[in-house]
This record gives C-alpha cells, structure tokens and sequence, in this order.
C-alpha cells in the first residue's frame, strides 16, 4: 500500500519568506509526528497528532513554526519568516495509534537562503 | 525522556554478523526499547523493538538483558544495504520518539 509521502521534496526559499510543507500519512493512521533533521544531526522531535486530541507543539522551536491536521489526515507544517538555520529535512511519520510503529516519508530538504 | 548511548560508528564485512549495542541504564519499566534505520538521503525506518524478551523478526534479533539496562540489535548476515544509521530509542506509551546520534554502521565487501 501507499506508505507517507510528503510534499514538495525539496525547497528552496529566501529569507524571510513563509513556507509550507505537506505531509499525506498513511490512511487509517491516527497518531502523525513531524520531525526535523539538520545537517549530520540526529532527528528532532517537533510536533505530534493523535485523534481528534490537542497536539503536542512542545517540540516547535519557536512562534513561528505552526502545523494543522486537517480531518485527521492530511498536516500541514508552516514555517513564518524563514531563517537560515530553519535549513534541513522535515520529516513526517505516521501510526496506526501512539505508541505504534512510525512510518517515515522521505522528507522535505528546506534551504533558506 | 530516559537517553540511550551508542557508539558513534562500527564496522563490519558482508555476510557476517552484527552486534550494534545500546545502554538505556535510566530506563523506566514501561519503555520500550525501538530500533530504526536510516539509509542515506531517507527517513527513518523501523527495525525492531521489544519490552522484556528477546524478539526476532525477518530483519534482525534484538537481545535486552535481564535488568533492561542494555540492549543488543544483531545483524545475523550483514549485506551492503544494511550500511546506514542505527539509532537505539526508548518509546513510551505516549509514542513520542526521542532520537540520539546514533550508530553509523559501515558495511565492507
């Protein structure tokens, strides 16, 4: 079946500009994770959907990182006012509940300029 | 979260088997203890994982001593595909993962 896919692939923008990053899980999954991995570094956790639950934001760096689910499938992460160090690969996982096993998709490398 | 310390690289020829190991002394009696992988220029992917008993499955064996203070991933056949990042992470039933640097595992021919 489909595994995660995630949307664009790559992307580049300028500073200060505002992005958008898409993630479609794997159908039927309810938990989704959003995860950022910078250059020769380990994977940071960011956010994390479960259900029709609040979502843990407490991983976001700053105000200017949001994300939405919209109807429990499809999220949207949102960087405002891009920063070089926003520069990475944003990775999306999903499960079929919390605590289940994550499905990556391939990412999104993010470059600010 | 509880961290897990693994060497930062390990080698290894092909077709022989793999011991990667992880300490997690801080673990609590709910974590569980995953594996993932990570190919080049890929997401993660998920190896094994297990609570208290040895498991197995069609891509390793993972070893968890008796007082779950360490843990082992076995390779049983090392192939070149299984050159990649080896990250050891403890989940909790709220499913968060935190991941380390993990193990950069180098597979010779």
């Amino acid at each position: 079946g489909a595994g995660v896919s995630q949307s664009p692939s790559n992307k580049v923008t300028e500073k200060g500009k505002d992005v958008e990053l898409r993630c479609d899980p794997i159908s039927g999954h309810t938990a989704l994770y959003w995860y950022r991995q910078s250059l020769g570094q380990g994977l940071e956790f960011l956010i994390y959907f479960q259900g029709n639950s609040a979502p843990d934001k407490s991983g976001l760096p700053s105000d200017r990182f949001s994300a939405e689910r919209t109807g429990g499938s499809v999220s949207t992460l949102t960087i405002q006012r891009t920063q070089q160090e926003d520069s990475a690969v944003y990775l999306c996982a999903s499960s079929l509940d919390r605590a289940e096993t994550q499905y990556f998709g391939p990412g999104t490398r993010l470059l600010v300029l | 979260d509880a961290k897990t310390t693994q060497p930062n690289s390990m080698e290894s020829n092909e077709e022989e088997p793999v011991h990667l190991p992880c300490n997690h002394s801080t673990i609590s009696g709910t974590d569980y203890i995953h594996w993932y992988r990570q190919l080049p220029s890929q997401g993660p992917e998920y190896v094994i994982h297990g609570l208290t008993s040895n498991v197995n499955n069609r891509m390793a064996s993972l070893a968890i001593a008796e007082d779950r203070k360490s843990s082992t991933l076995i390779l049983h056949r090392a192939t070149l595909r299984d050159a990649a990042v080896y990250y050891c992470i403890l989940g909790t039933s709220y499913g968060k993962l935190t991941f380390g640097q993990g193990t950069i595992l180098t597979v010779h021919p």
